[in-house]
């Protein structure tokens, strides 16, 4: 079955340092997302990217955050100067044409000390 | 505002006690109603989509049912291996993006 590959699964960074997560969606996915998931609380939307460029963003996706996709496979979520607050799991996700089957990674642990 | 809202927080049960979960959205202009299965530390996996009232979907011991205002994600005869965070989530209309409840927290004790 595809799956939404994301690299590394576990990140420690000093904070004020940049990170980059990444992320091999399903190969024929036209959709892509970022999520967080701070430890204990809801998933949070981060950013969606359809076409080459960003489609939505929502609050927390401020100017620290940038996302790439700089060939036909890759998508890399950027954090500029890492705060502590930042620490937790961020989630790939990916879909097709239709409104089914969000596909989610496994998640990279980002913990900012 | 979206609002996706998960009852019980958490849920013990033996095994083969079978019981049900909920969650009431308030999305406007929803398309679809996601059930994911998580396990700690790891990410949402895909179970189910619900896409209209009265729809119900199965997989094993489980199944979703949808109305206009909620949905229940009943657990039958429940195992061990049932054990995770059930989390449901709702795609607005424009930009597709999901908004997560805060998930149901699934123990079944054998």
């Amino acid at each position: 079955e595809p799956e939404v590959t994301q690299t590394p699964s576990h990140q420690v960074t000093q904070m004020g340092q940049e990170v980059i997560l990444r992320c091999v969606p399903i190969s024929n996915h036209l959709y892509f997302y970022w999520y967080r998931q701070i430890l204990g609380q809801k998933v949070e939307f981060l950013v969606s990217f359809y076409n080459n460029e960003i489609s939505e963003k929502s609050e927390i996706f401020d100017d620290q955050f940038s996302v790439e996709r700089p060939d036909g496979s890759n998508f890399t979520l950027k954090i500029r100067s890492t705060k502590l607050e930042d620490s937790a799991m961020y989630f790939c996700a990916s879909r097709g044409d239709s409104n089914y089957g969000y596909t989610f990674g496994s998640g990279t642990r980002l913990t900012v000390v | 505002e979206d609002q996706v809202t998960q009852s019980p927080e958490a849920l013990r049960l033996q095994e083969g006690e079978s019981s049900s979960l909920n969650c009431s959205y308030t999305v406007s202009g929803l398309r679809g109603l996601f059930w994911y299965r998580q396990d700690p530390g790891k990410g949402p996996e895909f179970l189910f989509t619900l896409y209209s009232a009265g729809e119900e979907k199965e997989k094993e011991r489980l199944k979703a049912t949808l109305t206009k205002k909620e949905s229940f994600l009943h657990i039958t005869a429940p195992k061990p291996e049932d054990s995770a965070t059930y989390l449901c989530a709702a795609p607005k209309a424009a930009g597709n993006k999901l908004t997560f409840g805060g998930g149901t927290r699934v123990l079944v004790k054998p």
